[in-house]
This record gives structure tokens, sequence and C-alpha cells, in this order.
């Protein structure tokens, strides 16, 4: 069975610096791994996601990811935090050749001004 | 493109009572997931179509819940009776993915079904 595991219900950082937010997996195979923000009282927005080849993937509004195959992680990353990234993120993993995606418990970022 | 258009965006029903959801995917989009969302956790799959045929509904509670997807386009999500455990936003996404590509899905803005 696969799973995703998000190890922070919350993220605190201050504007201006860089910003992490953790997700491990756990598939039997293959992963494809992804990214989703959630702003208040709305649905979820696909940020990047990895299929295969390079580890570092880049994604919308300036975040980027990177695939650790050995560590089983995919965290998500910003070099510069902004106030308007304050949101919940969410990780998901499906396994390559199946169709069923889990998503992870989620982590809410709060950027401070 | 359009995205996923969901309807409605807010209900109130009194538990025992029936309540349904709709839903209209990206177009050309195959596969429709329909996902329950609980304050405070992430997303749970109850069913996931590929076209009109079930690829998964190993988490919905099916003596309540029900969900259809005719001509493998609109997707309705019924409840009956209703819990107040179901008080949760459910959430219906689409994606183009057909189990190689590994497509990104698309959500739409979710119902938030409160249960009294």
């Amino acid at each position: 069975a696969q799973s995703v595991a998000q190890p922070e219900d919350q993220v605190n950082v201050a504007e201006g610096n860089p910003l992490t937010v953790k997700c491990t997996y756990s598939v039997s195979g293959n992963p494809y791994l992804f990214w989703y923000v959630q702003y208040p009282n709305r649905g979820l927005q696909f940020l990047l996601k990895y299929i295969t080849g390079d580890n570092l993937v880049k994604g919308s509004y300036g975040f980027e990811a990177e695939f650790n195959k050995s560590q089983t992680s995919f965290h998500l990353k910003k070099p510069s935090a902004l106030v308007s990234d304050s949101a919940l993120y969410f990780c998901a993993v499906r396994e390559r050749g199946y169709q069923k995606v889990t998503f992870g418990t989620g982590t809410k970022l709060q950027v401070i001004p | 493109e359009a995205g996923v258009a969901q309807s409605p965006r807010y209900k109130i029903i009194e538990k025992r009572q029936s309540v349904a959801f709709w839903c209209n995917p990206i177009s050309g989009h195959a596969t429709l997931y329909w996902y329950q969302q609980i304050l405070g956790q992430g997303p749970k799959l109850l069913i996931q179509f590929q076209n009109n045929g079930v690829v998964d509904d190993s988490q919905l509670p099916k003596d309540r819940f029900s969900a259809e997807r005719l001509k493998g386009v609109d997707s309705t999500l019924k409840i009956q009776p209703a819990k107040l455990e179901d008080s949760a936003v459910y959430l219906c996404a689409s994606s183009s993915d057909t189990g190689i590509s590994g497509s990104e899905a698309f959500f739409g803005q979710g119902t938030r079904l409160t249960v009294v």
C-alpha cells in the first residue's frame, strides 16, 4: 500500500527567508509525486510534479522540489518566501502503473511579514 | 480552458436527509475523482472513474454513498441518509491521465456540506 507523510502540521518562516515543506512517501515500485496548494475556501491547485528524469523539479510561483529516492523524500522548497505563499500544502503520491493517488495530511505554511 | 465545475458550493442538511453533488470535469478528461476532505485533514479518495467505469471505490461507504458518471462526462455523488460525520468538503477533480502518463489532477472549488 502507498502512503505519504508530512511530518509538520505547520511551518512558520519569515518573509524573504527560504522555506522547506517536508514530504516522505512509501510505494512498492516507482512513484509519481505531486505538490498541491490550497487557499482558504478553495480547491487544490497543482504546483509541480516528479515523473522521471531530473531530481530537481521546478513549478509554479517559484516553488521547486527535490526527489530523493534513497531517502524516499520529495521536499518542497522556495528560495524566498512571500506572505502570499501562506496556505495549506499537500504532497501526493501515485505508484506507476496504478491509478490511485494518496494525499498527505497537509502542512500549513505561515509566512510572517 | 474551463475548469472543473461543482455545485452547489454550500449545503446544510439535517441528519438522515439525502443530498446530491454535481461535477462537470474539464472537457476531454477521462479520469474523474471524488474526494472527501474533513477539516484539518488531507483529501480522502471516495471514488475514481475512468470514463464511465469505476477504477477504485474501496473507501466509499457504500451503504450510504453512491456515485455515477453517465456517458463518461458529468458525475453525481449522493449521500442517503446523511450522518453528522459526513460534514466535510467534497472535492471533485479530473485528469487526462489514463494510468501511464502521470498527469496531474485539476480540482473544483468543492462543496461544503454541513450536517446538523
